[in-house]
């Protein structure tokens, strides 16, 4: 398995209060991600990240924002939750980009089942 | 805009049955297409993938058919075992491009 640590793994929390996920990855892998799972949705990309301090939107970005400060953590912040934004949230991590010639395999961590009441 | 279309959502299928999942997209960009497992509590991981340059592609029980006039792209899982029973999910990305898009997801149970 992929050294890919979510912390915490299950929270809940109350409407309008700020939430931050942590991802730690021990592989050194350039590329991660945050992505939110909903039944009939499957995965979204909220917003990745290309090197240290090096990050972009990705498909549903509103309301996240993200910081990568080193190599192995990536975090994501709600900065004022709302039940919208209840869901899993999965990190995920790449050697090279996704859809590269070579390979374009994503290695997912266990999730972060998130709450918001 | 869902640009990965999945179907069935769920599937059940006998032992030894062989199941069958369907996915349609919508963006000719589209060069890379993957299939991920997950089972209840884990992560996605990475099954299978295909290049639109083949029609097929066989690792063990598993095969992925694809069309590219179609646009079009299945998972094939032969002998289907319980330790099967799993969601997949379909996905498609562009060339370079770190937005992978995904399907809804298929429910599969394989009953003993």
């Amino acid at each position: 398995d992929a050294g890919i640590t979510q912390s915490p793994r299950h929270k809940v929390t109350e409407t309008g209060t700020p939430v931050t996920l942590r991802c730690h990855q021990t592989e050194n892998h350039r590329y991660m991600y945050w992505y939110r799972q909903d039944p009939g949705h499957g995965l979204r990309l909220i917003h990745y990240s290309y090197g240290v301090k090096d990050t972009d939107k990705g498909e549903v970005s509103d309301g996240y924002s993200v910081s990568r400060s080193k190599t192995e953590d990536f975090l994501l912040t709600l900065e004022s939750a709302t039940s919208s934004q209840t869901s899993v949230y999965f990190c995920a991590i790449s050697e090279v980009v996704v859809g590269h010639v070579l390979t374009g395999e994503l290695f997912f961590g266990e999730g972060s089942r998130l709450t918001v009441l | 805009q869902q640009q990965v279309k999945q179907s069935p959502q769920s599937l059940i299928v006998q032992k030894g049955g062989i199941s069958i999942i369907n996915c349609a997209y919508e963006n000719t960009a589209f060069d890379y297409f993957p299939w991920y497992q997950q089972f209840p509590g884990k992560g996605p991981a990475l099954l299978i993938a295909i290049r639109p340059d083949v029609s097929e592609k066989k690792e063990g029980r598993f095969t992925i058919s694809f069309n590219k006039s179609a646009k079009q792209f299945s998972l094939h899982i032969m002998d289907s075992q319980p330790g099967d029973s799993a969601t997949y999910f379909c996905a498609a990305s562009r060339p370079d491009n770190n937005d992978m898009r995904f399907g809804a997801g298929t429910r599969l149970t394989v009953k003993p």
